[in-house]
């Protein structure tokens, strides 16, 4: 039961432009997500998070915005650099019930272009 | 230490033979969580530690694995008679609570290869 999706694989964006990626959850639970980044070799890393109480939330070039009555969020990185060429993981949290887990989406490869 | 270290960070090991990977967590830090990820796959929780308890290890596969942490530090995961399926990137992360709006710190992960 994959409560944390990811549908797109990979993404391919144009150096300077907007890179959007998005995620879907199922567990109406979830209360806290958090996007995290991985290049090759190395460990996530985390970028930005959003409680379920905000639809937005900005931090420099990211913004992740939150549809509680869709279940999605989307991370939007704007302008996109080539050093945001990695792996992005969608995480989610039920926090306020206590929940000492992330729970993980699939990953989407992001590809910046000269 | 300065970050969460693992080791080895590759490991290269027959079918049927058990291995051990080893997770450093960062000091001070009192919760440590072992997940996995495979060849496509996302993140699969396994097992965390709050100190050196595991109150949650819904997520280890199979009884040929087992972990523990010892002086609420240092963690082992253990997964005895590998089979090919075990292969996978093996990544810890400690918090230096339970977990925390800034959710965990990981380490690069121990990639190991059944063969």
């Amino acid at each position: 039961d994959q409560q944390v999706k990811q549908n797109s694989p990979s993404l391919s964006v144009q150096e300077g432009r907007i890179s959007i990626l998005n995620c879907d959850y199922t567990n109406s639970m979830f209360d806290y997500f958090l996007w995290y980044k991985k290049y090759p070799a190395e460990g996530p890393t985390f970028l930005i998070s959003i409680s379920s109480i905000k639809d937005k939330n900005e931090d420099g070039r990211f913004t992740v915005f939150l549809n509680k009555s869709a279940k999605h969020l989307s991370l939007h990185i704007v302008p996109s650099q080539p050093g945001d060429s990695a792996v992005y993981f969608c995480a989610a949290s039920a926090i306020n019930q206590g929940a000492q887990k992330l729970v993980f989406g699939q990953g989407t490869r992001l590809t910046i272009n000269p | 230490g300065a970050g969460v270290s693992q080791s080895p960070s590759n490991k290269v090991t027959e079918k049927g033979k058990d291995v051990e990977l080893r997770c450093d967590p960062i000091s001070g830090h009192t919760a440590l969580y072992w997940y996995r990820q495979s060849l496509g796959q996302g993140l699969e929780f396994l097992i965390y530690f709050q100190g050196n308890s595991a109150p949650d290890k819904s997520g280890l596969p199979s009884d040929r694995f087992s972990a523990e942490r010892t002086g609420g530090s240092v963690s082992t995961l253990t997964i005895q008679r590998t089979q090919q399926e075990d292969s996978a990137v093996y990544l810890c992360a400690s918090s230096q609570d339970l977990l925390g709006i800034y959710g965990y710190t990981f380490g690069s992960g121990t990639r190991l290869t059944v063969v």
